[in-house]
């Protein structure tokens, strides 16, 4: 079965600085999709960024970027220029390509220092 | 637009009791997944419709949790018998298709107590 482990539970940044959040996963498959998740206080859950497995390129979306190292399994999301708002959890997730549910990690918490 | 609505936002019931929780998805999103959350961790897979069909129910933890979905649009997550350990939020998400890259749609989910 696959897995996601997220081996940070909670991480802390200073504003306007950059932090990697770490997500390594475990599959037996070539094709799958990758995603992270942040949940704010308000529990619903947004999505940050996805990558396809078979794409080399890493994704980007504005402050956010991923590191997708397909070989080590590992898909890390690197947030630049830390905001106040950014302060949530943080979920890593996988999807096969056979398979239409996904797996989430347990989550970090990240906390935006002032 | 709007988003997935689910009601009630908060639920306190007794052990042993049943209740029932509500998904509305967006409009036009044929796919609808449920999941629980517990304190601390990261949401479980419990069921996943695909129209009116149930077409994973693997997560569902035992009998006593059943969900449908009868026009393929609104769903309902039905607990019996409820137990302490059933205490979580309980998550819904649509997606307009399934599979692939096609992300979720969380709403803000309905957080169920059981004293």
């Amino acid at each position: 079965a696959q897995t996601v482990t997220q081996s940070q539970p909670e991480m802390s940044v200073q504003e306007a600085e950059t932090v990697t959040l770490s997500c390594t996963y475990d599959t037996s498959e070539s094709d799958y999709y990758l995603f992270w998740y942040k949940q704010p206080p308000s529990r619903q859950m947004i999505l940050v960024i996805r990558q396809e497995a078979y794409k080399q390129q890493n994704a980007t979306e504005n402050r956010f970027s991923v590191n997708f190292q397909k070989a080590a399994k590992s898909f890390s999301l690197k947030i630049s220029d830390s905001q106040l708002g950014d302060a949530a959890m943080y979920f890593c997730a996988y999807r096969g390509n056979r398979d239409d549910k996904i797996i989430f990690g347990k989550g970090t918490r990240l906390h935006i220092l002032p | 637009g709007a988003g997935v609505s689910q009601t009630p936002s908060n639920k306190v019931t007794e052990k042993g009791k049943y209740v029932e929780l509500r998904c509305d998805p967006i409009s036009g999103h044929t796919a609808l997944y449920w999941y629980r959350q517990s304190l601390g961790q990261g949401p479980e897979f419990l069921i996943y419709f695909q129209g009116t069909g149930a077409a994973d129910d693997s997560g569902l933890p035992n009998d006593r949790f059943f969900a449908v979905r009868p026009e393929g649009s609104v769903s309902t997550l039905k607990i019996q018998r409820t137990e302490r350990g059933d205490s979580a939020v309980y998550l819904c998400a649509s997606s307009h298709a399934a599979g692939g890259n096609s992300p979720l749609h969380f709403g803000n989910g309905t957080r169920l107590t059981v004293t």
